[in-house]
């Protein structure tokens, strides 16, 4: 049972356009919901995080966009470069000891010039 | 500083053979320690979490095993290596109310 769907599988921009990934979640007692970027052969990085009691985040080129109600929330990237070309997952937190966090399968990003 | 270390890089190793991935942590104490594996071009699947010494909890049965010595050391082992337990590790830590850091993660490839 996938508690984070993410979507789409692999995603295709062009230089200087909007990238935008989108998550949904099972869970309402999940408590922060973090974004990570991953180069290959490299550990996935921080991006951006958000909780629930904020509706938006921006952070440069960087935006999660929350929706509590429906349960979903997503990341837009403007003006995406070549560089952000990556895998992408988003995440979210149980509450609890340990604080795992539930992935999503990741979003393949390619920006072409 | 917090930073984490994870070795080695790259790993090939025969069926059958033993395995043993170290990660520790420096610069924070009583961190919650993970170990993931990511098979190529797909997700991360977390394999391991430990949130104190000698605490392990496992979150899908195979072949490997976990263990914590020390309070910022984690290792991931394995008696006999399968093809199946090829893959991308990598080991992460968390305060418990951050995010989670990923160390660099190992390449196995078992051959």
């Amino acid at each position: 049972q996938q508690q984070v769907k993410q979507s789409p599988q692999s995603l295709i921009v062009q230089k200087g356009g909007i990238s935008i990934i989108n998550c949904a979640y099972e869970n309402t007692a999940f408590d922060y919901f973090p974004w990570y970027q991953q180069f290959p052969g490299k550990g996935p990085a921080l991006l951006i995080a958000i909780r629930p009691d904020v509706s938006e985040k921006k952070e440069g080129r960087f935006t999660i966009s929350f929706n509590k109600s429906a349960k979903q929330f997503s990341l837009h990237i403007m003006d995406s470069q070549p560089g952000d070309s990556a895998t992408y997952f988003c995440a979210a937190r149980k509450p609890g000891n340990n604080r795992k966090l539930i992935w999503g399968l990741g979003t393949s990003l390619a920006v072409n010039p | 500083s917090q930073t984490i270390h994870q070795w080695p890089a790259t790993l090939v190793q025969p069926v059958g053979s033993p395995l043993s991935l170290e990660c520790t942590v420096e610069g924070t104490s009583n961190p919650n320690l993970y170990w993931y594996r990511q098979a190529a071009g797909r997700g991360l699947q977390l394999l391991f979490y430990s949130v104190g010494i000698g605490q392990i909890s496992s979150e899908v049965p195979q072949n490997l095993s976990a263990s914590r010595p020390q309070d910022r050391q984690f290792i991931l082992s394995s008696k006999k290596l399968l093809l199946s337990d090829s893959g991308f590790y990598l080991c992460a830590w968390s305060d418990g109310n951050t995010e989670a850091f990923f160390g660099q993660g190992t390449r196995l490839t078992v051959v």
